[in-house]
């Protein structure tokens, strides 16, 4: 089976502009979350999408924003980059919320973004 | 004061040593997750605990919930095993939101 996959896997930007990450989750997963890790901040939760729906979002300003379609895959969009949003930037996907069942999950390589 | 604590932050090893990673946490948890992170970024999930110990290969975690207190070890420790470990916890049942420990470096010297 195969895994989770990002795209693109290294971006460079200049400020203002924008970007869009997509992540492909494991076949059958149906629950995505999406992280940033930074050299100053760690591994800090952006959101997480099941079923289309954003469930829970971490404290980031609206500039950060994500969807998932129907198939599963999701995709976040930063809008006006600032240099502070360079970082890695990963996706991992899981079963979700089934009966309360705990739900490992699957993290992609990530995406190094560098905003200059 | 971090809802997660990890420590030590840094651990330097002789191959062969038998190695103890901590991870302390101020919030109630329905798990607990241990993470492999190599250089380059990929993340690994070791583990996934709500309660008592799990092994895999030279790889234990144990976890106690009244002690909000969880330990990563790994026997006879190989250079290949250096890497960031990172202790994430997940606040309730189905809620994916984790959050991290600001991780331990091991590295294992031949």
């Amino acid at each position: 089976k195969a895994g989770v996959t990002q795209t693109p896997r290294y971006l460079i930007k200049t400020r203002g502009q924008q970007v869009t990450l997509s992540c492909s989750p494991i076949s059958g997963h149906r629950s995505v979350s999406w992280y940033q890790q930074t050299p100053g901040q760690g591994l800090q939760f952006l959101f997480e999408y099941f079923s289309e729906t954003q469930r829970n979002k971490g404290n980031f300003p609206g500039r950060f924003s994500g969807r998932q379609f129907s198939n599963s895959r999701s995709e976040m969009n930063v809008s006006t980059l600032e240099l502070g949003d360079s970082a890695l930037y990963l996706c991992a996907s899981s079963l979700g919320p089934l009966t309360g069942a705990l739900s490992e999950q699957y993290f992609g390589p990530g995406t190094r973004l560098t905003v200059t | 004061k971090n809802e997660v604590e990890q420590s030590p932050q840094n651990l330097t090893a002789q191959e062969g040593e038998f190695i103890t990673i901590n991870c302390s946490y101020s919030v109630g948890i329905s798990a607990l997750h241990w993470l492999q992170q190599h250089p380059g970024g990929g993340i690994v999930s070791l583990f996934m605990l709500s309660s008592g110990k799990k092994k895999h290969g030279r790889l234990i975690a144990t976890i106690n919930i009244q002690e909000k207190h969880s330990t990563l070890h790994i026997t006879a420790s190989h250079p290949r095993d250096s890497a960031v470990y990172i202790c994430a916890v997940a606040p309730n049942f189905g809620n994916e939101k984790l959050t991290f420990g600001t991780g331990t470096r091991l590295t294992i010297i031949p």
